[in-house]
Formats: C-alpha cells, sequence, structure tokens
C-alpha cells in the first residue's frame, strides 16, 4: 500500500514550456486535490476532484489545468510555465467517513523551478 | 467564507517542557478542525481532528488538542516536547454546516525543540 505518490519528485522548467505532474492513490480515495506550498504562504489549493470525471478550482488555479480520468489518478498541467509558478506541489486524497469528515492523505511532493 | 490564522510564525521550546502551537479560526457554521505537520522534505501528515464532542482531543504522536468555541481557537499541545517534534505544524478548517468544502490551511508555525 504506497498511499499517494506523485511523479516527478524535482523538474526544472524554462519559461513557456509545458509539463504534466502525475498523482496516484492506491486507497480508492473518491476526492483528490493539488495544493502549492510557497515560503509563509502555507498551503494552497489549485484545483480539486471529488470523483472520477470530475474538477474544480480551487483558490488558486490560473496558470493550471486538471484532469481526473481515473479514479485513482490525478494529473496536473502548466501549459506555459512561469517562474511564479516556482513552487512545491502536494497532492492529496480523502474519503468521507461515517462522521461526513475527510482526512486527507498527502503525497511527499513535487519541487518545481521555473527559470 | 473561512479562515484560519497561526500567529506565531515560530515556537522554541527546550526538550521536556510544554509546548502550545497556537490557532483561531474562522467559519460560518460549525467547524471540522485538523492539525497537520510536516518534516523536511515530506509531506504534511495528520495528527488529529475535531468534529464534535469533547473538546479535548487525542492525537498522534502524544499531541493532543483543546476546541474552545468561545475563543474560536484550536491550539496544539503537547505535555513534554522531545527535539523530533521539530517540524513544521499546519492547522486546517473546514465549515461542517456549508455542504462540502475543501480545507483552508493556516500558514504554518515552525516548532522548534532544543536539547
Amino acid at each position: 500500500n504506497a498511499g499517494v505518490t506523485q511523479t516527478p519528485k524535482f523538474r526544472v522548467l524554462k519559461t513557456g514550456q509545458s509539463m504534466t505532474l502525475l498523482c496516484a492513490q492506491d486507497m480508492n480515495h473518491e476526492y483528490m486535490y493539488w495544493y502549492r506550498q510557497d515560503p509563509g504562504m502555507g498551503l494552497r489549493l489549485i484545483h480539486y476532484s471529488v470523483g472520477e470525471g470530475t474538477t474544480a478550482k480551487g483558490e488558486v488555479p490560473d496558470g493550471y489545468n486538471v484532469s481526473r480520468l481515473k479514479k485513482q489518478n490525478f494529473l496536473l498541467g502548466l501549459e506555459s510555465a512561469a517562474p511564479s509558478q516556482t513552487s512545491v506541489y502536494f497532492c492529496a486524497s480523502s474519503y468521507a467517513d461515517s462522521q461526513g469528515t475527510d482526512t486527507q492523505y498527502f503525497g511527499p511532493g513535487t519541487r518545481l523551478t521555473v527559470l | 467564507a473561512q479562515s484560519v490564522a497561526q500567529p506565531e510564525d515560530q515556537v522554541n521550546v527546550a526538550e521536556g517542557n510544554p509546548l502550545t502551537v497556537k490557532c483561531t479560526y474562522s467559519v460560518s457554521g460549525n467547524p471540522y478542525l485538523f492539525w497537520y505537520v510536516q518534516y523536511p522534505n515530506r509531506g504534511l501528515q495528520f495528527l488529529l481532528k475535531y468534529i464534535t464532542g469533547d473538546n479535548l482531543v487525542k492525537g498522534s504522536y502524544g499531541f493532543e488538542a483543546e476546541f474552545n468555541k468561545s475563543q474560536t481557537s484550536f491550539h496544539l499541545k503537547k505535555p513534554s516536547a522531545l527535539v523530533s517534534d521539530s517540524a513544521l505544524y499546519f492547522c486546517a478548517v473546514r465549515d461542517m454546516n456549508s455542504g462540502y468544502s475543501t480545507l483552508t490551511f493556516g500558514k504554518g508555525t515552525m516548532l522548534l525543540v532544543s536539547p
């Protein structure tokens, strides 16, 4: 049981390049999330999904796109990378328990630098 | 709208002493409250959560948190700090009366425990 995994762990891009970050979970969770973490800013939600085939915008969605074609995978795309997207990206997944709450489980993160 | 404030960027404590990491929240309804911990170069790990019931919640690694509705606070505590507790701690909130809503995280508090 690997939990939540993220690929790649590190990446350096040039401005204008594109890339896709992959998140995979093996816990059969319905909900998945993409966050970015910047110093002094905490975690900010980029996009999330409440089920296969669904996506929704979070707090900071501009410049990013996502897809959830399979329940276990959640992809984050950067179409034209900008230096402002230099950050550490975390994926998380969760399920609604019997009390109606959900506890999020996080991946190890992807450190992205845009030059 | 929901929000979380962690008023201290850093908390310093000597090993063996009690520690408190502060968190205050704002929601329109009743809150679900969470504490997560992040060790260097790792993803966030769930520590504990408050849903309803006892105001004192016990979690992993000897941590506990006290929910205070009148002060809208959810402070994290531990009776005796360990050097290994040094990490970044995040408080998060979700409004339980708003249907499905995402978590809002605080900016984080760095806990440094000295030997």
